[in-house]
């Protein structure tokens, strides 16, 4: 239970060109959904915090028009990566937590999306 | 200083051996602990929840002090597919927000 599918897995863009991640939480319901960034030996950041039906919250230093988040039914969440730069490549990540199972139990991950502009 | 601190490494140990791995928080209003793994290039894992009782599964033990605001994972005997980065993750606030730390890479040989 309580799987986070990603996709793209890898996508290679040019640069000037908008990208879109889905992130769909398989067998639950997220409320709210996390994306990610981690650049190469870094941790994972927090870019922004996705809420069903409003207004994702986007961190201190994250462009909220650059990075669009719509998050409109239960299970699906995206983020576009409008006009990219080399400077956004980086591994985005999205993540969840299945409610039901209790507040100790985690956060589920998605697979990754490896973007690389050029 | 940063959120959540650790040890980067590498750790490298022999097959069999013990290792710990510590991490410290700043924030003393986190409420959720966890330990993931990361494999290279890939998501993270999560590996266990850290409770103040302390909890083991298996060969990993965790451990939580919320006084000196720090977390410890054990692993006992390890395995060569132990080889992995160790992220200590702390939760704070209603939703649950997640910081992570830099994480700790285990190397473990032959």
């Amino acid at each position: 239970g309580a799987v986070v599918s990603q996709h793209p897995s890898r996508v290679i863009c040019k640069s000037g060109t908008s990208v879109k991640i889905e992130c769909r939480s398989l067998d639950f319901q997220a409320t709210t959904m996390f994306w990610y960034r981690q650049f190469p030996k870094q941790s994972l950041m927090l870019m922004a915090t996705s809420n069903e039906g409003s207004k994702a919250t986007y961190e201190q230093g994250v462009e909220k028009d650059k990075f669009l988040i719509n998050h409109a039914s239960l299970t699906l969440s995206t983020l576009t990566v409008t006009s990219a730069h080399p400077e956004d490549s980086s591994f985005y990540i999205c993540s969840a937590r299945d409610l039901d199972r209790g507040t100790n139990y985690g956060y589920t991950f998605g697979s990754g999306t490896r973007l690389t502009v050029v | 200083r940063k959120e959540v601190e650790q040890d980067p490494g590498p750790f490298n140990v022999p097959e069999g051996a013990t290792v710990a791995f510590n991490c410290t928080y700043s924030n003393s209003a986190s409420q959720s602990f966890f330990w993931y793994r990361q494999d290279c290039r890939k998501e993270p894992k999560l590996l266990m929840s850290v409770y103040s009782s302390g909890n083991e599964d298996g060969r990993f033990t965790a451990q939580l002090n919320r006084a000196s605001q720090y977390i410890s994972l054990l692993i006992r005997d390890s395995k060569l597919s132990d080889s992995a980065t160790y992220l200590c993750v702390v939760g704070t606030g209603t939703a649950s927000k997640l910081t992570f730390g830099t994480g700790t890479r285990l190397q473990v040989t032959l």
